[in-house]
């Protein structure tokens, strides 16, 4: 069965510094792997994702994430941190298949919070 | 932003009565989703559609029932709300309902059962 892991619940960074939020995914074959964001009281927002090819993927508000298959992981990076960016953010993992429903497992979510 | 509106926004209510939430979008997609979130859980499929009165079950279905007579509307019941079912709830839409695709989610549903 696919899970997802997100290892730091909680992450407080300095506007400007660099940030990696973690992300193991448990699943038999290629995954599907997204990044949501979600602000304080708002849906979930997509960042970026990844299917296949280039394992670096480039996704909105500067973020990106590189896919290592190796170490079952899909960790997110932006290399500048904004005071906007404080938000909970999940890891997701989704099946592949085109013929039907594949269920999409989201991780338990970290927050960021952003020193001034 | 996807046209994905829920409703009530929030709902104070007492255990043992029945409780219905209403998602609501303009985007004519086919798939449509009920998710809740708990803090360490993030958020968990409770039921899904994949088109007008075709539903099924996802990972945390007990005690909740879902309806879906028109494209636009979802609806989630819960029979008889118990304090476990306190949450926030989430619909979200899809357009193709694979797992390669982009979830599109509501603002939320803050549930408080007593």
């Amino acid at each position: 069965a696919q899970s997802v892991t997100q290892p730091d619940i909680h992450i407080t960074v300095s506007e400007g510094a660099s940030l990696e939020l973690r992300c193991n995914y448990s699943y038999g074959a290629t995954p599907y792997l997204f990044w949501y964001v979600q602000s304080p009281g708002q849906g979930l927002q997509l960042l970026l994702k990844y299917f296949s090819g280039d394992t670096l993927v480039q996704g909105i508000k500067g973020f990106e994430a590189e896919f290592k298959r190796s170490q079952s992981s899909f960790n997110l990076r932006k290399p500048s941190v904004h005071w906007s960016d404080a938000a909970e953010y999940f890891c997701a993992v989704g099946a592949g298949g085109k013929t039907s429903y594949d269920k999409v497992i989201f991780g338990p979510g970290t927050s960021l919070s952003v020193i001034p | 932003d996807a046209g994905i509106t829920q409703s009530p926004r929030h709902k104070v209510t007492e255990t043992g009565t029945p409780v219905t939430l209403r998602c609501h979008q303009t985007e004519n997609h086919r798939y449509m989703y009920w998710y809740r979130q708990d803090p360490g859980h993030g958020l968990r499929l409770i039921h899904y559609s994949y088109g007008v009165k075709d539903t099924d079950k996802g990972e945390v279905s007990d005690g909740y029932s879902v309806s879906r007579s028109k494209t636009e509307d979802f609806l989630l019941t819960l029979e008889s709300a118990t304090s476990s079912q306190t949450s926030v709830y989430f619909c979200a839409i899809s357009g193709l309902g694979t797992g390669d695709n982009e979830q599109f989610f509501g603002p939320g549903t803050r549930l408080t059962v007593l």
